[in-house]
Formats: structure tokens, C-alpha cells, sequence
């Protein structure tokens, strides 16, 4: 069966300081990966989404870049952080082809 | 006018109780929907899709009805287990999916 791991679980990171979250899939090839935020009181809000290694597609502009270094690998990164960063980031995956989404447990991040 | 709307709630219901909620979408070529549940502070998990007229599976039951542009999602014969909230998401195309912002449901003994 497929698996969807993320980490950290949480982060409490300070306004300028970079970020790094990961996200990795198991159990599955060629997935399309995605990455949301979900902000306090708000609804899920698509940042990123990728059909393949090397191939990221940007939602909403931002301060924030997703990397795909492996198939099964999602990377969300900031070189400077904002308050406004501040959120639950949720990583997701589906079929290629498909339409159903699988999320991961989260990393919630605070920004301070 | 948001893409995907939903009333926050919440919704208040005795246990055993039937209750409904309504989704509403904006673009008329949205082809699939969704209903996610999410826990406080979880991850939201798939509950049911629905790609045509509706849906269902065990209590719960998703009716599409694109002339009025609403999904919907009803419980029957509730369980405190089922107070969550409800998301429901739109895929208006291939890989873009927007989420509404929810509907609390508490179930109350």
C-alpha cells in the first residue's frame, strides 16, 4: 500500500530564517505531488504541483520554491521566511492520470 | 464570488441525527468533487468522490447537482465519531483542485 511521510512534524522558525520541508511517497511510481497551506480559519490553498522529476508548476507567487529531486521526493524551501508563512503545510500525492488526492500527516509551522 | 463555498457551520446534531451539508462551485466545467474529512490539527483524509450523480457508501451519501452548480454530502443516523470537518474540493482542471473551507459538524451525545 501507498505511504505518505512528512517532516518535520513541526517547526517554530524565526521571520528571515530559510526552510526546508520534505516529502516522500512510498509504494507507488510516478506520482503527482502537491503542496497546500492551510492557514488558521482559511481552506487549503494549492502552492506547488509536480507530474515528474525536474517539473514544478507555481500556483500562487510567493517567497516560497518546490524542488523534485526523485521521483518519490517533494521539497518545499524558503531562503527568508515571512510571518505570513505561518500555516499547516500539507504535502499530497494521486495516481498519474488520476484525480483522487492522499495527503500526508502535515508539518505545522510557526513563524515568529 | 468564491470558487468553491461552504457554510462554516457549525452544524450542531444529536447523535442518530441525519444531517446535510451543500457545497457550491462557481466554474460550470468542473468535472470531480470531492468530500475530505479533516480532524483538528490532521490531515484531511478522502471520504468519497463523486464524478456524476452522486455516491454512496454506508451512511454517507454525495449527490451532484450541476444545474445548480452544489454538491452535497449527507450522513445518516450520526455517531459522536462523525464531528470532524467537512471539506469539499473541486478539480476544474487536470491538476488544479480548490478546496472549500469547510464545514464543522459536532455530534453531540
Amino acid at each position: 500500500s501507498q505511504t505518505i511521510h512528512q517532516w518535520p512534524a513541526t517547526l517554530v522558525q524565526p521571520v528571515g530564517s530559510p526552510l526546508s520541508l520534505e516529502c516522500t511517497v512510498e509504494g507507488t511510481s510516478n506520482p503527482n505531488l502537491y503542496w497546500y497551506r492551510q492557514a488558521a480559519g482559511r481552506g487549503l490553498q494549492l502552492l506547488f504541483y509536480s507530474v515528474g522529476i525536474g517539473q514544478i508548476s507555481s500556483e500562487v507567487p510567493q517567497n516560497l520554491s518546490a524542488s523534485r529531486p526523485q521521483d518519490r521526493q517533494f521539497i518545499l524551501s524558503s531562503k527568508k521566511l515571512l510571518l505570513s508563512d505561518s500555516g499547516f503545510y500539507l504535502c499530497a500525492w494521486s495516481v498519474s492520470g488520476g484525480l483522487e488526492q492522499y495527503f500526508g500527516p502535515g508539518t505545522r509551522l510557526t513563524v515568529t | 464570488r468564491k470558487e468553491v463555498e461552504q457554510d462554516p457551520g457549525p452544524f450542531n446534531v444529536p447523535e442518530g441525527a441525519t444531517v446535510a451539508f451543500n457545497c457550491t462551485y462557481s466554474n460550470s466545467a468542473s468535472q470531480s468533487f470531492f468530500w475530505y474529512r479533516q480532524d483538528c490539527r490532521k490531515e484531511p483524509k478522502l471520504l468519497m468522490s463523486v464524478y456524476s450523480s452522486g455516491n454512496e457508501d454506508g451512511r454517507f451519501t454525495a449527490q451532484l447537482n450541476r444545474a445548480s452548480q452544489y454538491i452535497s454530502l449527507l450522513i445518516r443516523d450520526s455517531k459522536l465519531s462523525d464531528s470532524a470537518t467537512y471539506l469539499c474540493a473541486v478539480n476544474s482542471g487536470t491538476y488544479k483542485y480548490i478546496f472549500g473551507t469547510g464545514t464543522r459538524l459536532k455530534v453531540l451525545a
